[in-house]
């Protein structure tokens, strides 16, 4: 059984950083493309970044490109998402997707890990 | 980038077939996905590959494409497929977009 478990949200002031990690299991988490999605509270989803099988290529949104960095370690079976300068905005339910065959869509979904930007 | 335009809101009662679309001015040449999302609950992925199920999700649930327009079909609506219905495709420059969801009241 596939298993994604996000950890390390929380409360963060404006302009701080945060690092989430999501461990996975049941799977060969080497041979597949992985991403970060979020959801802001009561609002839709917006997928925020993407990293390879080999961890070789990284893509991010615009809205936070040059302040989230995605990364991976494949003997650890984990992926990463360093946030920095975080502003309001980033409030949201963030989630670890797997993608499958390089379609770009997400096959399974961790139950996510909040992260709160207030002073 | 493109924009995923769905309804907002969808209506339907108990057995009846409820159907949302999701449409671009120019759908590109992508596969449209569909994900069902319950409060509190992570999505769920029930249509890949325009009309694609996976294992373990209903028959009711069926997918199609044409156009600059997808559509997820839920035949025989039940009660427990009241939720928020997003669809996905991908832009051919890198990243997933969105529709902006639809909820589905039974």
């Amino acid at each position: 059984e596939v298993q994604l478990v996000e950890s390390g949200g929380g409360l963060v002031r404006p302009g701080g950083s945060l690092r989430l990690s999501c461990a996975a299991a049941g799977f060969s988490f080497n041979s597949y493309t992985m991403n970060w999605v979020r959801q802001a509270p009561g609002k839709g989803l917006e997928w925020v970044a993407s990293i390879s099988d080999s961890g070789d290529h990284t893509y991010h949104a615009d809205s936070v490109k040059g302040r989230f960095t995605i990364s991976r370690d494949n003997p650890e079976k984990s992926l990463y998402l360093r946030m920095s300068s975080l502003r309001a905005d980033d409030t949201a339910i963030y989630y670890c997707v797997r993608d499958p065959n390089g379609y770009k869509y997400g096959d399974s979904w961790g139950r996510g890990t909040l992260v709160t930007v207030s002073s | 980038s493109y924009e995923l335009t769905q309804p907002p809101s969808v209506s339907v009662a108990p057995g009846q077939t409820a159907r949302i679309t999701c449409s671009a001015e120019a759908l590109p040449d992508q596969y449209v996905f569909w994900y069902q999302q319950k409060p509190g609950q992570a999505p769920l992925l029930i249509i890949y590959r325009d009309i694609l199920r996976p294992s373990g999700i209903p028959e009711r649930f069926s997918g199609s494409s044409s156009g600059t327009k997808a559509t997820l079909t839920i035949s025989g609506v039940q009660s427990e497929d009241e939720a928020d219905y997003y669809c996905q495709s991908p832009d051919s420059s890198g990243p997933w977009v969105f529709g902006g969801g639809t909820k589905l009241t039974v």
